[in-house]
This record gives C-alpha cells, structure tokens and sequence, in this order.
C-alpha cells in the first residue's frame, strides 16, 4: 500500500534560517510524482514543489528545494531564509503512476517561524 | 483567472441533520476531487470526477455521502445523516489532467463542518 511518512509534527526556525521538513514514501511503482503543499490557517492547500520519480535533479522553486533520496525514498523539503509568512502547516503527498492526479497526503509537519 | 471557490466556508449541524457543500472549479478544469481533512490528519480523497463520471469514489461513506458533478462542471457534495465523526474540513480541488506535467490539484479554502 502506498504510503506517506512525516514524522515531525513540529518545528521551530528563526527567520532567515533554513529548515529542512522530513518525508518518507513507500510505493512499489517505479514512476510516482512527489509534491509539498503548504496550508496556512485559512484553509487552501497551496503547490509549492514536485519531484517526478525519474527526475534525476532536484527540485527547485525560489527558497523552496526537494531533496529527493530515491534509494531512501525520502522527499525532503528545504525552505531557505525563512520568513515569518512561512509560518503554517505543510505536507507531503504522493501520485502513482501517469495516468492519475490522486494524491495521498501525510500527516503534516507544523513549521512556526519566529523573529 | 478564479481559483476554486467553495460555499459555504463554515456549518455548524446536529447529528443526525442533513448538509451539502458546493464547489466550482476553475474553469476548464476536467478533473474534480473532494477530500476530507479531520483535525491533525492529511488531506483524504473522498471522490474524484473527471469531467461529469466518477474515477474513484472508494472511499467515500456511501451509505451517508453522495455527490454529483451533472454537468461536468461544479459539484456538490452531501452528508445525510451526519455523524459525530464526519467533523472535518471539507476541501475541494480540480486540475487540468493531461494538461501540466505535474498534475498539479488546485484547492478551494474549504468548508468546515461542526457536528454537535
């Protein structure tokens, strides 16, 4: 069964710092797409990054980086020079396969910034 | 362009009472999914339509919610009856399948049911 792994249900940065949120995924497909969401507290679900299983570089959006470890099925999220507006919930989800835009979403890591 | 817009944001209902939330999508978007989020858990896929057929409902409670897409374009989802337990966020998302690379879901803010 496919699965979603986010062990830190909390984090704390200083601003400007970077922080890294953990992800592990198990899926028995060879091609999968992973993506970070961040939800801040009004409730929409914002993109911020994706991984295909077959990209041999990672991911890049602005401050937000994937470091993508296929061999230890981890996705991890990196946000440099955090800011105070990064404060909110993020999760990690993963698509199997290319014929679908299900997506399996974690539990969630809740990242606070403080000045 | 509009995002995907839901109504209503919050509902406040007994058990045992009768809701429905509506969402549009944004336009053009083929593919439409309701997800469930209880308090402290992930984002859970309720139901995905694609343009107005059901893809996946296998997780839907069908004994209390159904859905309906008519026309291919919004969709509304209903709880009868409600249950304790069906407190949650209630997100709607579309996105553009076949479209981008990466099957990006655009999401609506949500409608928050309480159940009493």
């Amino acid at each position: 069964a496919q699965k979603i792994t986010q062990t830190q249900p909390g984090m704390f940065v200083q601003e400007k710092e970077a922080v890294t949120l953990d992800c592990t995924y198990d899926t028995s497909d060879q091609s999968y797409g992973l993506f970070w969401y961040k939800q801040p507290s009004s409730g929409e679900m914002i993109f911020l990054i994706y991984q295909g299983s077959y990209d041999e570089q990672n991911a890049t959006e602005g401050r937000y980086s994937l470091n993508f470890q296929k061999a230890r099925k981890s996705a991890n999220l990196v946000i440099s020079a955090s800011q105070l507006g990064d404060s909110a919930m993020y999760f990690c989800a993963m698509r199997e396969g290319h014929n679908t835009d299900k997506l399996i979403f974690g539990t969630g890591t809740r990242l606070q910034v403080f000045p | 362009e509009a995002g995907v817009a839901q109504s209503p944001r919050y509902k406040i209902i007994e058990k045992r009472q009768s809701v429905a939330f509506w969402c549009n999508p944004i336009s053009g978007h083929a593919t439409l999914y309701w997800y469930q989020q209880i308090l402290g858990q992930g984002p859970k896929l309720l139901i995905q339509f694609q343009n107005n057929g059901v893809v996946d409902d296998s997780q839907l409670p069908k004994d209390r919610f159904s859905a309906e897409r008519l026309k291919g374009v919004d969709s509304t989802l209903k709880i009868q009856p409600a249950k304790l337990e069906d407190s949650a966020v209630y997100l709607c998302a579309s996105s553009s399948h076949g479209g981008a690379r990466t099957g990006e879901l655009f999401f609506g803010e949500g409608s928050r049911l309480t159940v009493l």
